[in-house]
């Protein structure tokens, strides 16, 4: 089945320590991409891929790490969360210019 | 900033009505306009898209009205039915994905 994975689904941690949301795709797409879904502001881009090892930031990128080592993963790190990054977090992958395929989400606490 | 404007914020139709939103943007450099519906717990799934070399886009019971003048482009969900109760997205990127702007949501209830 294609799909966007995410993992974990929800996610509760403490302001500083280091966490990372993992996300994985099955359809071999070269293009994916972080965003984050806040109430009243709909969908914010954190960082997108364009391939391996390619990179670059989107509207929303303080306090966020990603890394393309691998066609299929687009892990997004956050070294030291704060409250302000409580939020749904969904990864998508595509193909330019034709559907995206989104994740089921991340919920993230940080307290 | 926000690059894409959307409204109605909310919006209640009757079952068998017409649900119109609405978008605006200010990048003319945008050559891609999706729509996504998003259901509770859900991630966004496409729905029907559009590139400004054409006006209007129909696929079933959905259209996009799109005026690049104008810089504004619209959904129009046609005989609306309950199960299209979601939240609903537009966006706006340029040059492939690359950098993807989305609107701040319509919630979209259709009763009985």
């Amino acid at each position: 089945e294609a799909q966007v994975t995410q993992n974990p689904r929800y996610l509760i941690t403490v302001t500083g320590k280091k966490l990372t949301v993992t996300c994985s795709q099955n359809m071999n797409h070269e293009y994916m991409s972080w965003y984050r879904q806040d109430p009243g502001l709909g969908l914010r881009q954190i960082y997108y891929s364009m391939n391996v090892e390619v990179t670059d930031k989107g509207d929303v990128p303080e306090g966020y790490k990603v890394s393309r080592k691998e066609k299929r993963n687009f892990p997004l790190i956050l070294e030291s969360p704060s409250p302000n990054q409580t939020s749904l977090y969904f990864c998508a992958s595509g193909r330019p210019q034709e559907t995206q395929y989104f994740g089921p989400g991340t919920r993230l606490l940080v307290l | 900033q926000q690059q894409v404007k959307q409204s109605p914020q909310s919006l209640i139709v009757q079952k068998g009505g017409i649900s119109i939103i609405n978008c605006a943007y200010e990048n003319t450099a945008f050559d891609y306009f999706p729509w996504y519906q998003q259901f509770p717990g859900k991630g966004p799934a496409l729905l029907i898209a559009i590139r400004p070399d054409v006006s209007e886009k129909k696929e079933g019971r959905f259209t996009i009205s799109f005026n690049k003048s104008a810089k504004q482009f619209s959904l129009h969900i046609m005989d609306s039915q309950p199960g299209d109760s979601a939240t609903y997205f537009c966006a706006a990127s340029s040059g492939g994905y690359q950098k993807v702007t989305f609107g701040t949501g319509t919630k979209l209830q259709v009763i009985p």
